[in-house]
């Protein structure tokens, strides 16, 4: 079946814009996270969801990091006024369940560069 | 806490074996590893669960020790196809994953 998709796979922004990336899991999972990865690095945590409910958002740098999941399937992250600072991959990954039991499926990513 | 792996770096001749490990300061629930190639998303191998299992992958396995909250991954006779960067992702609680800095792996023939 197909796995977890992302877009845009690449998005340039300029500092000060708005953007919204988006992540479609994989049918039938119920828990869906948000990670960033740094070049070199694991990905790191930013915010988790069971079904449409945010479960978890600590992981979110600060308040213009915003994440949403109305119907239980797709998600959005949403980045408001983009700092340089915010250029990375950013990659979702989903989970038939939220337990570490069980796998997780990372999707391609999506690369973030504000200039 | 992001768990620490070692070493940050192995180069192999393929047939040749390697041990990657992974160290957590807090208790866990359990370990995950993955593998990411260059340019592409990370990609499950094998989840160990607390209880010291050992899991096998192909001529990959690990190791989980809870009480030293460590575990090991054992790439046994290498291939071509083994190398990439190797992630250690550790569980204190039920959902949520803390990813080391990974271990580049390069096999060469």
């Amino acid at each position: 079946g197909a796995g977890v998709s992302q877009s845009p796979r690449y998005k340039v922004t300029k500092r000060g814009q708005d953007v919204a990336l988006r992540c479609d899991p994989i049918s039938g999972h119920v828990s869906l996270y948000w990670y960033r990865q740094a070049l070199g690095q694991g990905p790191e945590f930013l915010t988790y969801f069971n079904y449409e409910a945010q479960q978890d958002k600590s992981g979110l740098p600060n308040d213009r990091f915003s994440a949403e999941r109305p119907e239980g399937s797709i998600s959005t992250l949403t980045i408001q006024r983009t700092e340089q600072r915010d250029s990375a991959m950013y990659r979702c990954a989903s989970s038939p369940r939220g337990a570490t039991w069980l796998a997780q499926y990372f999707g391609p990513g999506t690369r973030l560069l504000v200039l | 806490q992001q768990p620490v792996q070692s070493p940050q770096a192995v180069i192999l001749r393929e047939g040749e074996d390697a041990v990657i490990n992974c160290s957590s300061s807090k208790a866990l629930y359990s370990v995950h590893w993955y593998r990411q190639k260059h340019g592409e998303a990370p990609v499950f191998l094998m989840i160990l669960l607390k209880g010291g299992e050992q899991k096998g992958h192909e001529k990959i396995s690990a190791s989980f020790n809870e009480k030293k909250q460590q575990s090991s991954l054992y790439l046994t006779a290498s291939q071509l196809s083994y190398s990439g960067t190797y992630f250690c992702g550790t569980a204190p609680n039920d959902y949520k994953l803390s990813f080391g800095a990974g271990t580049t792996v390069t096999v060469r023939a």
